[in-house]
This record gives structure tokens, C-alpha cells and sequence, in this order.
């Protein structure tokens, strides 16, 4: 299995500030005959399912605020928040789709300070 | 709008079925995507059962192989999950998905998902 490690756990973000999630997958998720990354990224509010932010590592899902933005490639995947809203209170998860089975990492709290 | 309603008995005893139902409005199942079905405890996270679209054959977890099955229904446009020889570990909150992507990427629409716990 592929075993997505997310860093740090928890962040604590002044209103405004850039907040930056961290994803290491354990084998490349790049598939060499499209190039593209496999790695989708999800905000999850108490109480609700999770929410798909980005997929293919960075293209934004439709109605998804432009703070939100996903780069990296390979291993190595980020998630930043340009400027963190009050809204964005949540905790945050990759997963790759590039192997079955498809897995997640242990998700991010992301809190204001 | 793309809606998802999971359904089904909160409580299950040990070694028995577990059985649950998504009733999906706003898009009919037969006309395409992958669904699925992902849990999430404390313990483990969220984790991906397994994912079935109209024309082709359903895709598995391996570690759920052959406990985790799922049908759809496209006169009802609803599908379902049983998952066999139940025991506490499978005590988790149950949600049922559309994959955007491929089999199991990217699930865009999602169930409120439904807890069910395993005890006798």
C-alpha cells in the first residue's frame, strides 16, 4: 500500500496568514503516460463529509475559493491556503488514486490562532 | 445538484451482515462515474471499500476483498454495500461517493455519511 504521511498535524494560522499542508506519498504517484500526479486533496468540517478541494494534484474543483491552491509532484505534495478565513477551520486530507488500494493520509487540523 | 443518502441499520451485532443503501438524486447512476463506498473512524482514518460503475466490474480494496460487496440499482438509481463477518473494528461512520476520477479518485459528491456500530 501506498502510505501518505501528511505534516504537520495540527497548524495554528493567524486570520490572513498563509497556511501550508504538507503530503509525502511512499512511491511516486506521477503516472508517466498523461504526467499526472494522482493525488487529490479534501477539507473536512465537523460534522460533514469530506470535500473535494484539488484534484490531479492541482487543478482546483469547481467553485473552490483561488486561495485555495495544490502544488508538488512525485512524493512531495503541498496544500496552501493563501490567506486563511475564519471559514477554513477544518481539518485537511490527501489521497492518492494511483494504486489500489487507495489510501490517505491522517489528515491536518488546520486552526485560527 | 448531485445528492447522496445513505441509509441502513445503526447497529450490528458481531459476525453478522452489514447492509447500506445510497440513494443518489440529480444524476442517474447509469449514466456513468464510478460510486463507492469509504469509512472513517478514529482509529484508522478514512478508508476506501470499494467502488462500482454500471459497465464494468466492481474494484476492491484488497483488504475488503471478499467481506465488501456492492450492487447498483439503476430502476431505483441507488446502490449499496454489504460487508460480511462484522466485528468491532468495523465500527465507523459509513459514507457513500461519487469518484470523479478513475475508480476511487477524487470523490466530488459525497453522502452525510451514517455511523454504524458493531456490538452485541
Amino acid at each position: 500500500d501506498i502510505v501518505m504521511t501528511q505534516s504537520p498535524d495540527s497548524l495554528a494560522v493567524s486570520l490572513g496568514e498563509r497556511a501550508t499542508i504538507n503530503c509525502k506519498s511512499s512511491q511516486s504517484v506521477l503516472y508517466n503516460v498523461n504526467n499526472k500526479d494522482y493525488l487529490a486533496w479534501y477539507q473536512q468540517k465537523p460534522g460533514q463529509p469530506p470535500k473535494l478541494l484539488i484534484y490531479w494534484a492541482s487543478t482546483r474543483e469547481s467553485g473552490v475559493p483561488d486561495r485555495f491552491s495544490g502544488s508538488g509532484s512525485g512524493t512531495d505534495f503541498s496544500l496552501t491556503i493563501s490567506s486563511v478565513q475564519t471559514e477554513d477551520v477544518a481539518v485537511y486530507y490527501c489521497q492518492q488514486h494511483y494504486n489500489n488500494p487507495r489510501t490517505f493520509g491522517q489528515g491536518t487540523k488546520v486552526e485560527i490562532k | 445538484q448531485v445528492q447522496l443518502q445513505e441509509s441502513g441499520p445503526g447497529l450490528v451485532k458481531p459476525s453478522e451482515t452489514l447492509s447500506l443503501t445510497c440513494a443518489v438524486s440529480g444524476y442517474s447512476i447509469s449514466s456513468g462515474y464510478w460510486w463507492g463506498w469509504i469509512r472513517q473512524s478514529p482509529e484508522k482514518g478514512l478508508e476506501w471499500l470499494v467502488s462500482l460503475h454500471h459497465s464494468a466490474s466492481p474494484y476492491h480494496n484488497p483488504k475488503f476483498n471478499s467481506r465488501a460487496t456492492m450492487a447498483l440499482d439503476m430502476s431505483t438509481n441507488q446502490f449499496s454495500l454489504r460487508l460480511s463477518s462484522v466485528t468491532a473494528a468495523d465500527t465507523a461512520v459509513y459514507y457513500c461517493a461519487r469518484a470523479k476520477v478513475d475508480q476511487a479518485g477524487a470523490f466530488d459528491y459525497w453522502g452525510q455519511g451514517t455511523l454504524v456500530t458493531v456490538s452485541s
